[in-house]
């Protein structure tokens, strides 16, 4: 079974101060990780993935994540902090090792983002 | 390409009433998925189709939760009888077998009074 702790419900930081979201997984198996945003009343939207390949991922909107096997981590993070930034973020960990839950999320609690002028 | 469309986006109801939603993936997409977001939570996988079969149900309260992908298109994810405990929002998401990336609609917010 596998398992996601995203450290911190609630992140707050200036315009322009580096974005620090902390995710950790358990998995039995090699994982596939991946950082969700949502804003307010929408759906969730992906912002990068990691599936094996190199272990730094950029994303979309200057996200970018690095995948840390021996710390179990795959924390999010921006240089820059913009205000159209502000929403909650979920990590995720899925399994692709066949089986029934083939593509199955399991999502952490998520981080309710901040921005301050 | 048209993304994940759910409807009804809003519902309120009272609890031990039934409720309805619906899902129209994205065209080609075969897999299909429900999940249930309560406030403050990450959202938790209800059920998953391939094409018109269950992959997993296990989370899902048989009791009083039903799913259908009939023709392995559009779902409904029903309700009956609700309790105050479903209030949450419902997602839809879709992939297909090739790609590793899920797909969610906007989501129903349900509110059970």
């Amino acid at each position: 079974a596998q398992s996601v702790t995203q450290l911190g419900s609630h992140v707050s930081v200036s315009e322009g101060a580096l974005v620090l979201l902390r995710c950790n997984y358990s998995s039995s198996v090699p994982p596939y990780l991946f950082w969700y945003v949502q804003y307010p009343n929408q759906g969730l939207q992906l912002l990068l993935k990691y599936t094996s390949a190199a272990t730094l991922v950029k994303g979309i909107n200057g996200f970018e994540a690095e995948f840390k096997k021996s710390e179990t981590s795959f924390h999010l993070t921006k240089p820059s902090a913009h205000m159209s930034d502000a929403a909650e973020y979920f990590c995720a960990v899925s399994v692709h090792a066949g089986g029934t839950s083939y593509g199955k999320l399991t999502f952490g609690q998520g981080t309710i983002l901040t921005v301050h002028p | 390409e048209a993304g994940v469309a759910q409807s009804p986006r809003y519902k309120i109801i009272e609890k031990r009433q039934s409720v309805a939603f619906w899902c129209n993936p994205i065209s080609g997409h075969a897999t299909l998925y429900w999940y249930q977001q309560i406030l403050g939570q990450g959202p938790k996988l209800l059920i998953q189709f391939q094409n018109n079969g269950v992959v997993d149900d296990s989370q899902l309260p048989k009791d009083r939760f039903s799913a259908e992908r009939l023709k392995g298109v559009d779902s409904t994810l029903k309700i009956q009888p609700a309790k105050l405990e479903d209030s949450a929002v419902y997602l839809c998401a879709s992939r297909t077998i090739r790609r590793d990336i899920q797909y969610f609609g906007a989501g129903t917010r349900l509110s059970v009074l």
